[in-house]
């Protein structure tokens, strides 16, 4: 079975501009969660989605925002980037909320 | 908000030696969850528990969820190379939905 699967691998944007990362979970996976992690840091918690509900949103501002389709893959979108937004952004899906996270190999976004 | 704390940050060992990675919560979990993440790779679950002073093995590892569901260790048996990454706690809170994880202890084993 295929795993999570994200794209692209990686982006260069820059300042001001806006983006939309891809990510396909797991067949069978209703849940999807996004994360952006900071070199050297852990995960931070960006939303989760089950059912194509926001069921969890992080400390990140409006620019970001995400959505889940019928068939479960989901987009995360950033507008008016920022230099601190340069970061690995991860996707995870899941059964359901609380359960075990399968993540995707992640998009290196780099903001220049 | 809640926050998860992990210590140490950073642990080098030699081959053989053992390793303890240790998770503290500023609020109760409903469960505990540790990942791997090696260089350059992505965080790869490991283990989930749920119940208070819960204790799972696997192998070399051993997993322990505290009595009050706030603190949680990872033990490491007689490390080896391939134990090399950054382990990280992470947990739900009551309400489902967010998981928090902590800073991650990076590991080094010198042969």
């Amino acid at each position: 079975d295929a795993g999570v699967t994200q794209s692209p691998t990686h982006l260069i944007k820059t300042r001001g501009q806006q983006v939309t990362l891809r990510c396909s979970p797991i067949s069978g996976h209703k849940s999807v969660s996004w994360y952006q992690q900071v070199l050297g840091q852990g995960p931070q918690f960006i939303f989760q989605y089950y059912e194509k509900e926001e069921r969890g949103r992080g400390n990140f501002p409006d620019r970001f925002s995400a959505r889940q389709f019928p068939n479960y893959s989901s987009e995360l979108n950033v507008n008016a980037l920022l230099l601190g937004d340069s970061a690995l952004y991860l996707c995870a899906s899941s059964l359901a909320g609380p359960y075990e996270q399968y993540f995707g190999p992640g998009t290196r976004l780099t903001v220049t | 908000g809640q926050q998860v704390m992990q210590i140490p940050q950073y642990q080098h060992v030699q081959e053989g030696e053992d390793f303890t990675t240790y998770c503290n919560s500023s609020t109760t979990l409903s469960n505990i969850q540790w990942y791997k993440q090696r260089p350059g790779g992505h965080p790869v679950f490991l283990i989930q528990l749920v119940k208070s002073g819960e204790v799972k093995k696997q192998k070399r590892l051993t997993f322990q969820f505290g009595e009050a569901k706030k603190n949680s260790s990872l033990h490491i048996t007689a490390t080896q190379t391939t134990d090399v990454g950054t382990y990280f706690c992470a947990g739900h809170g009551n309400q489902g939905g967010k998981l928090i994880f902590g800073q991650g202890t990076e590991l080094s084993v010198k042969p």
